[in-house]
C-alpha cells in the first residue's frame, strides 16, 4: 500500500540555519504530496501542497519540489527562526476507491535554538 | 473567519464510559475526517464522511462510532470497546474526496482515561 517515510527526529538547529527535512514516498498511481505543520497542542496546518510531478510548492519561505524519479518531496528553508520549532509532517492523497485517502508521515520534530 | 472548531479540548473520562467528541465546521465542507494521533507518530484514519448521512470506516475504526447528521458536524464517540482511548483527536475537513484536495484540520480534543 501508500506509505510516506520521514526522516527522524528531533533536528536541532540553530537560528538562520539552512532546514532540510527528507520525505519519500511509494504509491502505486500519481499522488498529490502535501507537508503540514504542527504546533504544540494545535491541529496540524497546510504549509505547501504539489499536485504533479516537478511542482514546486513553496510558503513562508519553505519549499518542496515533487520529483517523481525520486519518489520524493524533501521540505527545505534557508534561514530558520526559533518561530519554526514545530512537528513536520509529510503525507500524500491517492484516488482509491474513488477517493483520495490522506497517507502521514510519523512527523519530524525541528527544535530551532537562538 | 471559517474554521473547524473541536470541543472540549481536554477529556478525561473513566474506564468504561463512552464519550463524544465534537467537531463542527463552518466551510461548506462536503468530506470530514476523524484521525488519532499517539505520540510519535503519524495521523491515523478512524473514519470519514464524503456525504451527509454516509460515512465509512478508516484503519482504525473499532471501538469507535459517528454520525453525520448535517452537513456541518461530524461528532466522534469513543466507546467502551476501545481498548486504549488515551490519544489526540483530529477532526479534518475537505472540499471533496479528490486527491488534490487538502485537509483542513481543527485544534484536537485530547482524550485520558483515568
Amino acid at each position: 500500500g501508500d506509505s510516506v517515510t520521514q526522516m527522524e527526529g528531533p533536528v536541532t538547529l540553530s537560528e538562520e540555519a539552512f532546514l532540510t527535512i527528507n520525505c519519500t514516498y511509494t504509491a502505486t498511481g500519481y499522488p498529490s504530496l502535501f507537508w503540514y505543520v504542527q504546533y504544540p497542542g494545535e491541529g496540524l496546518q497546510l504549509l505547501l501542497k504539489a499536485t504533479k510531478a516537478d511542482d514546486k510548492g513553496s510558503n513562508k519561505g519553505f519549499e518542496a519540489t515533487y520529483r517523481k524519479e525520486t519518489t520524493s518531496f524533501h521540505l527545505e528553508k534557508g534561514s530558520v527562526q526559533v518561530s519554526d520549532s514545530a512537528v513536520y509532517f509529510c503525507a500524500l492523497s491517492e484516488t482509491t476507491d474513488s477517493w483520495g485517502k490522506f497517507q502521514f508521515g510519523a512527523g519530524t520534530q525541528v527544535v530551532v535554538t537562538p | 473567519d471559517g474554521g473547524i472548531t473541536q470541543s472540549p479540548k481536554y477529556l478525561f473520562r473513566k474506564e468504561g464510559q463512552n464519550v463524544t467528541l465534537s467537531c463542527e465546521q463552518n466551510l461548506n465542507h462536503d468530506a470530514m475526517y476523524w484521525y488519532r494521533q499517539d505520540p510519535g507518530q503519524g495521523l491515523r484514519l478512524i473514519y470519514y464522511s464524503q456525504i451527509v448521512n454516509d460515512f465509512q470506516k478508516g484503519d482504525i475504526a473499532e471501538g469507535y462510532s459517528v454520525s453525520r447528521e448535517k452537513k456541518e458536524s461530524f461528532p466522534l464517540t469513543v466507546t467502551s470497546a476501545q481498548k486504549n482511548p488515551t490519544a489526540f483527536y483530529l477532526c479534518a475537513s475537505s472540499t471533496d474526496t479528490n486527491s488534490y484536495n487538502e485537509q483542513f484540520f481543527g485544534p484536537g480534543t485530547r482524550l485520558t482515561v483515568l
